[in-house]
């Protein structure tokens, strides 16, 4: 089956050490974000890539990075991960063309805890 | 700037028993409406979508929503829940092309007792 496959589901680092969470697609879709998701919270958008146009939400901290090295895999890069990062980061897809209005197909997630 | 209220936090219903989970949206123009589904330590599920056309949209699991541009919202429901319909569920809003921009609501958690 098609999906978006997030790797690792649980990631511990320590505070200040740089980590990298990383997201797979088999859905070809041209479009990949990441998300950030604090306890009882809704999904805060960090960014997204268009092909390969990287689009930054402005509230997003530049502690957060963001690299697409191909079509099927999008890695998120916390450069400084302090203790407030401690959250649930998901990845999704989505297909975007004229008319073809698709929706967000999510991972199941990695949960970053901070130590 | 869009927006999407869900007034309801918390909602506990009995298995067997009807569901309504209320969504508001704020939005300049056509709004492309979804209803997520979250279980504990999982990913988001799309339920259902609404873009254009009929306004009663039938999703997956048995649950259907009802977009009102009156009302500016999009209720989502289940004639009959089954405990294995626990979990979080989030309404999002989203711009034309393919909803680049999703502004969601803060869930609401649905809890069914036995």
């Amino acid at each position: 089956d098609a999906m978006v496959i997030q790797n690792p589901r649980y990631q511990v680092t320590q505070f200040g050490k740089p980590v990298t969470l990383s997201c797979s697609q088999t859905l070809n879709h041209n479009v990949m974000y990441w998300y950030q998701q604090k306890s009882s919270q809704a999904p805060k958008l960090l960014f997204h890539y268009y092909d390969k146009d990287f689009n930054n939400e402005a509230d997003t901290p530049d502690n957060f990075q963001s690299r697409r090295p191909n079509t099927s895999f999008c890695f998120l890069d916390i450069r400084s991960p302090g203790l407030g990062d401690a959250a649930m980061y998901l990845c999704a897809t989505s297909r975007r063309g004229q008319g073809d209005n698709q929706p967000q197909h999510f991972g199941d997630g990695t949960r970053l805890s901070i130590l | 700037a869009q927006s999407v209220t869900q007034p309801d936090i918390h909602i506990t219903v009995s298995e067997g028993a009807s569901l309504e989970l209320r969504c508001n949206y704020s939005y300049g123009a056509t709004p492309y409406l979804f209803w997520y589904v979250q279980s504990p330590g999982q990913g988001l599920q799309l339920l259902l979508k609404y873009f254009s056309g009929d306004t009663l949209v039938q999703g997956i699991k048995g649950f259907e929503a009802e977009f009102k541009r009156s009302q500016s919202s999009f209720n989502l429901r289940k004639p009959s829940v089954h405990w294995s319909d626990a979990a979080e569920y989030f309404c999002a809003v989203g711009a034309f092309r393919a909803a680049s921009k999703l502004t969601f609501g803060t869930g609401t958690r649905l809890q069914v007792t036995l």
